[in-house]
């Protein structure tokens, strides 16, 4: 059974520049959340959606938007890019919203 | 405001030694708590998960404890591998289903 699935694992864009990270969850898997981890910390919280539904935000800019399909699956989407969006973001996929949390390989971006 | 510390920061230690690995946090009302591994540029992967009924669980050589009302879990790894070399982060899932990590702890298993 395939695990969680992102693509692109890497990217590098330039500032100003808009770009959208994808996430397939484990199958049968409701609820999807977005993570940016930059290098040294945790990952932090940006978007959780359940059942189509977004069911938290994160402390990010508007700049910063995501979705989830009827199939589950869910982009992220960051406009304007900036330096510091650099980092790895991290989708995480769980039967319910507050059960355990599998994450994807992650996709590395980069902004130049 | 949920706040999740992990110390130490780094650890070195001989291979075969027995360790243990901490994680705190400071608002009790959790749903459960979760210890993942991340690999250099990886993603994150789960190794356990105790709910907040629970006092513990097992894989393999992996034990997490949790005592809520202190605020505390800690990850015992018995006879560490150079191969268990990696980041360990814990984290905390309260009423809004988000996960609040720590900074986590970066292992290194000297052979």
């Amino acid at each position: 059974d395939a695990g969680v699935t992102q693509s692109p694992t890497h990217l590098i864009k330039t500032r100003g520049q808009h770009v959208t990270l994808r996430c397939s969850p484990i199958s049968g898997h409701k609820s999807v959340s977005w993570y940016q981890q930059v290098l040294g910390q945790g990952p932090q919280f940006i978007f959780q959606y359940y059942e189509k539904e977004e069911r938290g935000r994160g402390n990010f800019p508007d700049r910063f938007s995501a979705r989830q399909f009827p199939n589950y699956s869910s982009e992220l989407n960051v406009n304007a890019l900036l330096l510091g969006d650099s980092a790895l973001y991290l989708c995480a996929s769980s039967l319910v919203w507050d059960r355990e949390a599998f994450f994807g390989q992650g996709t590395r971006l980069t902004v130049v | 405001k949920q706040e999740v510390t992990q110390i130490p920061a780094a650890l070195s230690v001989p291979e075969g030694e027995n360790l243990v690995l901490n994680c705190s946090f400071t608002d009790s009302a959790i749903y459960n708590l979760q210890w993942f591994r991340q690999d250099p540029g990886k993603g994150l992967t789960s190794l356990l998960l105790i709910q907040s009924s629970q006092r513990e669980q097992t894989s393999g050589r992996l034990n997490a404890s949790l005592d809520k009302s202190s605020g505390r879990s800690t990850l015992y790894i018995a006879a560490s591998q150079p191969g268990d070399s990696a980041t360990y982060l814990c984290a905390v899932t309260g009423n809004t289903g988000k996960l609040i990590f720590g900074q986590g702890t970066t292992l290194q298993v000297k052979p």
